[in-house]
């Protein structure tokens, strides 16, 4: 179980938004930054989004993140075939001291 | 630019010793602002963190608590890497174990990913 909850699966048909949300608490993102990864089967995660709301360079502006109290969400607008992968949220926890992450979102392109 | 190269062995027997190595490049294990981080990856238990290792100063260690009592996390100045070591594997540690820098509270850069099995 992870500390982090985000839903197992989302889907939407190219071209629309989809959302991926992240739900943790006061120890985690609700008191400090949320960040979520990219993940393709076989390679690295790819950081997406930084302290809540930041792109890395590189990252299309498609890909957008927020943050309201224990809760997060990552949005996908003008969805793409190439968009289909695994997401996580992220964040530091200080009662663990440590990094925890949700369980992932598979996101299907439909 | 930053590159983490990884390297061990893909299989283990259970109950022996899991070691792997993260060669660092474009920054140093000492810096005062990174730390070094072991991420694992499997079906089952999705991305889970397990320890870091970090100079401020001097050395610290902080490890998750489902492997404190197994693992060991350390930096070799020398060649600049940073290695795990995890003891006692059960075939519940296979899995695709990764190396990352943390850097102003965030892990951007990650190595390959090591597929390691633990079967006899």
């Amino acid at each position: 179980q992870s500390v982090l909850t985000q839903p197992p699966s989302a889907s939407g048909t190219p071209g629309q938004r989809v959302t991926i949300s992240c739900s943790g608490s006061r120890s985690n993102i609700g008191g400090d930054f949320v960040h979520w990864y990219q993940h393709f089967p076989g390679t690295a995660p790819k950081l997406l989004i930084y302290k809540n709301n930041q792109r890395p360079s590189g990252v299309p502006d498609r890909f957008s993140g927020s943050k309201s109290d224990a809760s997060a969400s990552l949005a996908i607008s003008g969805l793409r075939s190439e968009d289909e992968a695994d997401y996580y949220c992220a964040g530091w926890d200080a009662s663990l001291n440590g990094w925890v992450f949700g369980g992932g979102t598979k996101l299907t392109v439909l | 630019q930053v590159q983490l190269q990884q390297s061990g062995p893909g299989l283990v027997k259970p109950s022996q010793t899991l070691s792997l190595t993260c060669a660092i490049s474009g920054d140093s294990v000492s810096s005062n602002s990174a730390a070094w981080n072991w991420i694992r990856q499997s079906p089952s238990r999705g991305l889970e963190w397990l320890g870091r290792t970090y100079y401020r100063s001097k050395w610290y260690n902080g490890y998750a608590v489902s492997v404190k009592s197994r693992i060991t996390i350390n930096p070799d100045t020398s060649k600049n890497e940073f290695s795990l070591q995890l003891n006692s594997v059960t075939p519940e540690d296979t899995a695709v174990y990764y190396c990352a820098r943390g850097w102003d509270g965030y892990m951007a850069i990650w190595g390959q990913g090591t597929l390691v099995i633990v079967s006899s």
